[in-house]
């Protein structure tokens, strides 16, 4: 099971680029890498999901390397609403590890 | 597309009574699982359902269960209630295909224990 290790918390300004980096060393070979977001009392969404290099979609890129012992989650030009904690997940499976995930703040 | 419901929002409930919450899955999904989400914590998985079976399991007591039907809807039933247990409740669901299946999360029932 791969637990895994986030900033607690990160500011930053409209407009700009956010990049957040998680490590999971012990990924198993299988599992994919998930990043999920919580706005305050509601469930988290997904945000995006790969296994290795880089994948794109239309709110955020992950970066991963060929060790695949971290990644990245890179949101470019953040605004306000973005203000939500982020979580990763090395894996899923039949027992699902959430670590504390890292709150994002985002100032005018 | 329907996604996740779970009912109800909110509930009170005093120590040593039994609760029974309530999780609707996304059309077409097949797994249920369930997490407890203290305040600023992360989630922490209590279980999960397949095909109507418990297939994984947290680190919580017994006094927790579950039940997947075969519609794949699922409740979650917490007896004997401990103070600790106030929290928020997340149910999501997923289509069991590939190792790390997607999740789609209800917006959770916030459960206070006096």
């Amino acid at each position: 099971l791969a637990k895994t290790t986030q900033p607690i918390s990160m500011d930053s300004y409209e407009g700009q680029e956010v990049n957040i980096t998680c490590s999971h060393n012990n990924i198993a070979t299988n599992d994919y890498i998930t990043w999920y977001q919580q706005f305050p009392s509601q469930g988290p969404r997904f945000i995006i999901q790969g296994y290795k290099t880089k994948v794109t979609n239309e709110v955020a890129s992950l970066f991963i390397p060929a060790d695949r012992k971290s990644s990245t989650l890179s949101l470019p030009r953040v605004s306000l609403s973005d203000t939500a904690v982020y979580y990763c997940l090395g894996g899923g499976g039949d027992k699902i590890i959430f670590g504390k995930g890292t709150r994002l703040h985002i100032l005018p | 597309e329907t996604g996740v419901t779970q009912s109800p929002t909110h509930l009170i409930k005093t120590r040593g009574q039994q609760v029974t919450l309530r999780c609707s899955s996304q059309s077409g999904h097949n797994t249920v699982s369930w997490y407890q989400q203290a305040l600023g914590q992360g989630p922490q998985f209590i279980f999960q359902y397949y095909r109507e079976e418990e297939n994984g399991r947290g680190n919580f007591p017994p006094r927790f269960s579950g039940l997947q039907f075969p519609n794949y809807s699922s409740e979650l039933n917490v007896n004997a209630l401990e103070l600790d247990d106030s929290a928020l409740y997340l149910c999501a669901s997923s289509l069991r295909e590939g190792p790390t299946p997607t999740l789609h999360f209800g917006n959770g029932t916030r459960l206070t224990v006096t």
